[in-house]
């Protein structure tokens, strides 16, 4: 079993939609959650972090931890087609860092 | 301010070549990371620095050589690649005692 599950998609949407990206997770020490927005051919960019359980929003997104689920959400409101891009989780224990294997986001104009 | 600069950004180079590849960043990170990414995949560990000592190395082959001259500064030495290292090179910091970690653009490697 993998230390972190991530669907690949591709997402397709229009744009105004509600996107929503989820990761699920196996190892219950994990403690900081990230969420990285990459386009293509560039480097990931570090979008949002949570410690521990709880919500977090910045403008259009909210990033979800539920640590008894053992399940991570990014949502973004109002998606516009400069959000397409693959979104990769990631979460760490300190001790090691786990990407998710990214999902591609494509927000239709 | 959260950048991680890397140059080159795009290299080809030949199997005989010996190239380096640089990151630089001004944020007092003490942690620097190099990652490999091919396409569709995530990022993939090759070297942890820790106030400027290799202290993690997955397993990395010999002709990739990474050095840390300071603080703020990383290196990456190639030579005598092979055509499936051709991938997008990645250099990242973080802070010690946070353990979120920033990238540079990467830097896009092609091995004929």
């Amino acid at each position: 079993q993998k230390e972190v599950e991530q669907d690949p998609g591709p997402l397709s949407v229009p744009e105004g939609a509600i996107v929503s990206l989820n990761c699920t997770y196996s190892n219950s020490a994990f403690q900081y959650f990230m969420w990285y927005r990459q386009y293509s051919r560039k480097g990931p960019e570090l979008l949002m972090y949570t410690y521990s359980s709880g919500n977090k929003e910045d403008g259009r997104f909210t990033a979800q931890v539920d640590k008894s689920s053992k399940y991570i959400s990014l949502f973004i409101r109002d998606s516009q087609p400069s959000d397409s891009a693959t979104y990769l989780c990631a979460m760490t224990n300190f001790n090691k860092f786990y990407f998710g294997s990214g999902t591609k986001l494509n927000v239709k104009p | 301010d959260t950048e991680v600069t890397q140059t080159p950004k795009h290299l080809v180079m030949g199997m005989t070549n010996k190239k380096s590849l640089k990151c630089e960043q001004h944020m007092g990170h003490r942690a620097m990371y190099w990652y490999k990414q091919k396409a569709k995949k995530p990022p993939e560990l090759m070297f942890v620095y820790s106030y400027e000592k290799l202290s993690i190395n997955e397993s990395v082959p010999s002709r990739f050589s990474p050095e840390c001259p300071n603080s703020s500064l990383l290196n990456l030495h190639l030579h005598a690649l092979q055509p499936e290292d051709s991938a997008l090179y990645l250099c990242a910091s973080s802070q010690s005692d946070l353990p979120l970690k920033y990238f540079g653009p990467g830097t896009r490697l092609t091995v004929l």
